[in-house]
This record gives C-alpha cells, structure tokens and sequence, in this order.
C-alpha cells in the first residue's frame, strides 16, 4: 500500500523560504519509472502543479514558479523535500505530494496516490 | 504556460450522462495522448481517475470514460450518481515535459 504525507509550517513570513517535506511508503524512488510530485491548491481555488523528481532525479519545475522552486530527493529516508523561496500570501495553499502512476505502456505523468495535505499560510 | 479551460460547472439528473472538456493547445493537450482526470470531492485530496486519455485505474468504474479530439479532451461519465459531485481537473503534459491543470469543473447532481 502506497501512502505520503506532507510534514512542514502551517505559519511563515513574507520573504521567508518554506520547506517541505513528503515521507512516503509503499514504493521505492530508485525504481525505474518512479516519480513524486508536488501540487498545491489555494483555497477555493484550482489545482497547480509544482515540480516532479523522477527516479533517475531528473526534475521539471513550474515555468511560472522555477526560479523559486527547487525539489529533491533522499531515497535512503523514503523522503522528498520541495523548497520554496520568497514566499508570499499569495502562495497560501494546500500543499500535497504524489505518486507518480507508472508501468509498462504508460506515457504520461498522472498522481495515483496522493497525502492529505498540508495547510500553509503567508502571513506577517 | 496557460491552465486549460474548463467550464466552471455541469450538471444532471440521476441516470443520466454527462461531459466536461478540457481545452489547450499544440503544445499540451493535443501534442500526445497524456492527459489524465481528477475528481475531488469537497475537502479531500484529489483521485486519479483516468489516464493517458482513456485509461482507468483499477477501482474505477467504467461509468468514467475519456476522449480526445485534437486540443480537447473530454470526460465523459454515464449513470450519474450522487456521490459524482465534486470538483473535476483535467491535467496534460506539455511538450517540454511539464504539467498543467485545468481550472475545474464542478458537476452538481440534480
């Protein structure tokens, strides 16, 4: 059974830099095919997607938020940490990691489990 | 890059089908069959729906089903059901390897 669960504040600061950290289950981050990614969501607001770290730690970020973006991998702690630097109230949000769907055939990036999310607000 | 379009909301009775497009461009939804659906219900995490256009996970009903026409997808789901209700996305990779989401649909159970 695969499961994650995103760890990190619930409070930070204009300007300051969130940190992030997905500790998951189930699956092994060296296994070819294998991938975790990051979304968030503001409230009552749309889905967006964050950055993706793959297996072989390729990784594609945002092109609107890549230059603030930076997410890697510890395949020993079955762990993932995104960092997101100058961070404003804008960027309040439900942050979730996921597991990226793989397997023989199948072409795209799609999240298959995802964790509950973790609330976080920007607020001085 | 631009989040796909999505209407805001659809709806229907008991029984009956309903469709929810999702509309890019060359450079995601209709540059290759990536797109996949997601259904979420009010303050939970999102569910996997479909896959690569037309693919479901395993548990899914077949009631869910999926198409694309050039730069348009569609998720279609027969038989409504009250517990459908909930918030739809649709997400497409795009040609440099990203992603994109929709801005969601809401389908309403009459």
């Amino acid at each position: 059974q695969i499961t994650l669960k995103e760890s990190g504040p619930t409070l930070v600061k204009p300007t300051q830099t969130l940190t992030l950290t997905c500790t998951f289950s189930g699956f092994s981050l060296s296994s070819s095919g294998a991938g975790v990614g990051w979304v968030r969501q503001p409230p009552g607001k749309a889905l967006e997607w964050l950055a993706l770290i793959y297996w072989n730690d390729e990784k594609r970020y945002s092109p609107s938020l890549r230059t603030r973006l930076t997410i890697t991998k510890d395949t020993a702690k079955n762990q993932v940490v995104l960092t997101m630097t100058n961070m404003d109230p804008v960027d309040t949000a439900t942050y979730y990691c996921a597991h990226r769907l793989y397997g023989w055939g199948i072409r795209g990036d799609s999240f298959d489990v995802w964790g509950q999310g973790t609330r976080v607000t920007v607020s001085s | 890059q631009s989040a796909l379009t999505q209407p805001p909301s659809v709806s229907g009775s008991p029984g009956q089908s309903v469709t929810i497009s999702c509309t890019g461009s060359s450079n995601d939804v209709g540059d290759s069959n990536r797109v996949s659906w997601y259904q979420q219900p009010p303050a939970t995490a999102p569910k996997l729906i479909i896959f690569d256009v037309i693919n479901r996970p395993s548990g899914v009903p077949d009631r869910f089903s999926g198409s694309k026409s050039g730069n348009t997808a569609s998720l279609t789901i027969s038989g409504l059901q009250a517990e459908d209700e909930g918030v739809y996305y649709c997400s497409s990779n795009t040609g440099s390897r990203t992603l994109v989401f929709g801005g969601g649909t809401m389908l309403t159970v009459l």
